[in-house]
């Protein structure tokens, strides 16, 4: 089956420790988005690659970092340097910017 | 800056009634996208409106679309409680990647 799939479902971290979210995708898709969701809030983009080996900063990429050494991949870094980390987030992929389709989900808790 | 304002962000209403819920955008945009979101999961895509006047419908849920007064509308017919969830509209900005608004959460009762 072709889809997104993110790993894990949900984590938990201490405050100051680096954690990365996993991202891949089957559906051959170039471009790659990752945003953030608070409750009672609208999505808002980390950020996205359009392309192998490229990547942008979104509107809130501030403490997180990103890699996309290959097509079906595009983890997420959240780093000790984020304030507030505590959030759900959301991966989704696109093959022609019209589109996009969203993984499940990690809900990532820090204490 | 691109911004999303949907209204309203919460509505309770009966099933069998009618209801819409709007979405304003600030900057000129030919893309429009409708999501519905169920507690704790992910986004699943509604509609993808493209052009000005558009019009897509599938079972009790209507979206437009009006580029000229960056309005869109998501229509609810005949309300049932399956449609219970968060609605959220999102519009392309900068041709790469998605603005969102707060979302409209819906609830539908007896």
């Amino acid at each position: 089956d072709g889809g997104i799939t993110q790993s894990p479902k949900y984590l938990f971290r201490k405050e100051g420790q680096n954690v990365t979210l996993s991202c891949e995708q089957n559906l051959n898709h170039d471009a790659m988005y990752w945003y953030r969701q608070d409750p009672g809030q609208g999505l808002r983009l980390i950020y996205y690659s359009q392309i192998v080996n490229d990547f942008q900063k979104g509107d809130i990429a501030e403490g997180y970092s990103v890699s996309r050494e290959k097509k079906e991949s595009f983890p997420l870094t959240v780093t000790s340097a984020q304030k507030n980390p505590t959030a759900f987030y959301l991966c989704a992929s696109s093959l022609d910017l019209i589109e996009q389709y969203f993984g499940p989900g990690t809900r990532l808790t820090v204490t | 800056e691109l911004k999303v304002e949907q209204n309203p962000l919460f509505l309770s209403m009966q099933e069998g009634k009618n209801y819409t819920i709007y979405c304003n955008y600030s900057t000129t945009s030919d893309r429009l996208y409708w999501y519905r979101q169920d507690p704790g999961k992910s986004l699943e895509s509604l509609f993808v409106l493209l052009s000005n006047g558009a019009v897509k419908q599938e079972g009790r849920l209507m979206a437009s679309l009006d580029t000229k007064a960056r309005l869109s509308t998501l229509h609810i017919t005949a309300a049932v409680h399956d449609l219970s969830a968060t609605y959220f509209c999102a519009v392309f900005d900068s041709g790469y990647a998605l603005n969102f608004g707060k979302g409209t959460s819906l609830l539908v009762t007896p």
